[in-house]
């Protein structure tokens, strides 16, 4: 089982709409979880952290944190074709908040 | 307002050649991190160092060294390139652990091993 496991998509919405972007974790020792965005040729820029379980919203995006079923997602709202981008979660490795483990990434397409 | 710097951007080697990856921060960060992006895929870890002078393995480790003699320079050294070697690598820092914080990526250096 991989420790950060994403869908790799593409995951097509139209614009206006949510998209809903999924992430798993094996390890229970994780407790940080960062969405990173991607746009292709260019280097990951965080969009958002979380730590508590429930939700966390910022602008147009909202992070969700379910720690009992070791799941993480990330919704976006009013999808707009700028916001097509790899999307990886990333989560501290078990009990050592010194390292970062990545998942492989979501595409997402935004088409007009 | 340089953030992380990484050199060269671009390079082709040959196998069995040597080379280094520069990174510099001037952010005054503690942490330093070296990964690697195959196509398609996500971010490995080679190496991170948490201060000077102290430098640890991460998950692909192999084929490569580090050293960390300041806290403004963390160069990946490539000895031997091998065509698996071919990927997108790209230099961090962070002030505190990435786990814990938000960690800033240089632009990523591009190399190919033929």
């Amino acid at each position: 089982q991989k420790e950060v496991e994403q869908n790799s998509g593409p995951l097509s919405v139209p614009e206006g709409a949510i998209a809903s972007l999924n992430c798993t974790y094996s390890d229970r020792g994780s407790q940080s979880f960062f969405w990173y965005r991607q746009y292709s040729g260019k280097s990951p820029e965080l969009i958002m952290f979380i730590y508590s379980n429930g939700d966390k919203e910022d602008g147009r995006f909202t992070a969700q944190l379910n720690k009992a079923s070791q799941y993480v997602s990330l919704l976006i709202r009013d999808s707009q074709p700028s916001d097509s981008a790899t999307y990886l979660c990333a989560v501290n490795a078990p009990y050592n908040t010194d390292k970062l483990i990545f998942g492989t990434g979501t595409r997402l397409q935004v088409f007009p | 307002n340089a953030g992380v710097t990484q050199t060269p951007k671009f390079r082709i080697l040959k196998i069995g050649q040597s080379m280094t990856l520069q990174c510099a921060q001037d952010m005054n960060h503690n942490y330093m991190y070296w990964y690697r992006q195959d196509p398609g895929m996500g971010l490995k870890l080679i190496y991170y160092s948490v201060g000077a002078g102290i430098t640890d393995k991460g998950e692909v480790p192999n084929g490569y060294n580090v050293s960390r003699s300041t806290t403004e320079d963390f160069p990946l050294r490539l000895e031997l390139a091998a065509p698996s070697q071919t990927s997108v690598y790209f230099c961090a820092s962070s002030p505190r652990g990435a786990g814990g914080n938000t960690i800033y990526f240089g632009e990523g250096s591009w190399l190919t091993v033929v």
